[in-house]
């Protein structure tokens, strides 16, 4: 099992600019999160799915979306990068949302 | 909100047993205590969880206080590898799905 996949490991976008970071998960779990880590800080959850087809906002969900088209995979879309949205992104799986498993996670600088 | 309150960092030892406590006061009736573990430029790691009393796992010990308010987490005989920032979390039902929320952790430092 690969577990949790995460690309790219690392990003830098110009202000304005759109992307996707993907992730990936070869458990079956239906549950799937999406998380920044700032410096020194703990983690902040953006937004996340119970299932395919079903997903809800965390605690920081605005500049982001996501989609859930399958049980495997969880894209992460900034739709307009900003210099706040640098951060540290994991990606995490789990059959339910106390034990998760984390993706290596992605590193994305916005100038 | 089952908000957590755990100290900012810590100090230890090589060999020594390192216990790190929780405040969880707001802990509802059906919400468990889940401890994760997180190493430097890596995504953190489940280590143990639990409701009351005792857990133990190959990894660390859970014990929590029948009033379940605080947990302590137990590290048996640590070593440098142990050093990481430790996450004392109770899962709170929002939304669609229970969620986590991460404060900022306790640092661990296990000095030679």
């Amino acid at each position: 099992n690969a577990g949790v996949t995460q690309t790219p490991k690392f990003q830098v976008l110009k202000t304005g600019q759109s992307m996707t970071l993907q992730c990936a998960q070869d458990m079956n779990h239906e549950y799937m999160s999406w998380y920044r880590q700032d410096p020194g800080m703990g983690l902040r959850l953006i937004h996340y799915s119970v299932g395919a087809g079903i997903t809800d906002q965390g605690e920081v969900p605005n500049g982001y979306n996501v989609s859930r088209s399958t049980t495997e995979d969880f894209p992460l879309r900034l739709l307009s990068a900003a210099p706040s949205q640098t951060s540290v992104y994991f990606c995490a799986s789990s059959w339910d949302a106390e034990t998760q498993y984390f993706g290596p996670g992605t590193r994305l600088l916005v100038l | 909100l089952a908000k957590t309150t755990q100290p900012i960092s810590m100090d230890s030892y090589e060999g020594q047993e390192v216990n790190i406590t929780c405040s969880h006061n707001n802990i509802a009736t059906n919400d468990y205590i889940t401890w994760y573990q997180q190493f430097p430029s890596q995504g953190p790691r489940f280590i143990i969880q639990g409701y009351k009393t005792k857990v133990t796992n190959e990894v660390a010990s859970l014990f929590i206080p029948a009033d379940r308010k605080s947990s302590t987490l137990s590290l048996p005989r640590v070593s440098l590898s142990d050093t990481a920032v430790y996450y004392c979390l109770v899962g709170e039902f929002r939304g669609s799905a229970r969620q986590l929320t991460f404060g900022s952790g306790t640092q661990l430092t296990v000095l030679p």
